[in-house]
């Protein structure tokens, strides 16, 4: 089945830089859009940014831009997230998730599937 | 931050029906954005729950439908069941300067 496997747990002190991966297996990596989200604990889902696996276009977040960069492998099906100067605030669960699309008449798009989430805990 | 307004709770017993809001504005909802909703049961990662024009994925009870209407949405769970007890998202797209995927603030759903 169409599924994204991230990578495992991360703790990395305050200053430095986390990478996480997203493997994509069951569809074709480069047909969809990948984007990431996260959740703070305790809060809501906020959308970081997205990429193309195909032309490796990017665009992110406003609040993001300059600190986060989205990248792909295409031989391993892969697309990664690196954020970087990692302050206690980005303590939370990243998420990988696939823009699913339907274009038989006006298009429709929607989040699916999700990955399984990635905790990075950022600490001194 | 959130860009879209969801009531922070919601609460009804077994077999009774509640909604849940999702308020937007003229560079999202209003706009003509779909508006998808997803279910979250904590500790896991969010589900696709309505996508489109109330489309549910394979698996998802029909007593989930969504509505839209100006610059606000609906999520309306029927016949409420224990197991509908999580916390639920509306996502759409915001074309104004940001020019993001955006998310609403979030429902807890207890079931009483």
């Amino acid at each position: 089945q169409e599924q994204l496997v991230q990578s495992g747990a991360e703790v990395k002190k305050p200053g430095a830089s986390v990478k996480v991966s997203c493997k994509a297996s069951g569809y074709t990596f480069t047909n969809y859009d990948i984007n990431w989200v996260r959740q703070a604990p305790g809060q809501g889902l906020e959308w970081m940014g997205w990429m193309n696996p195909n032309s490796g276009k990017t665009g992110y977040a406003l609040r993001f831009q300059g600190r986060v960069t989205i990248t792909r492998n295409t031989s391993l099906n892969t697309a990664y997230m690196e954020l970087s100067s990692l302050r206690s605030e980005d303590t939370a669960f990243y998420y990988c998730v696939r823009l699913s699309v339907d274009c038989s008449g006006r298009c429709h798009n929607w989040f699916d599937p999700w990955g399984q989430g990635t905790l990075v805990t950022v600490s001194s | 931050q959130s860009v879209l307004t969801q009531p922070p709770s919601v609460s009804g017993a077994p077999g009774q029906r509640v909604t849940i809001s999702c308020t937007g504005s003229s560079s999202n909802i209003g706009a003509g954005q779909d508006v998808n909703w997803y279910q979250q049961v904590p500790g896991t990662a969010p589900k696709l729950l309505i996508f489109g024009k109330n489309n549910r994925p394979s698996g998802v009870p029909d007593r989930f439908s969504g509505s839209k209407s100006g610059t606000s949405a609906s999520l309306a769970i029927s016949r409420l069941q224990p197991e509908d007890e999580a916390d639920y998202y509306c996502q759409s797209y915001d074309n104004s300067l940001s020019n993001s995927y955006v998310f609403g603030t979030g429902t807890k759903v207890t079931v009483l």
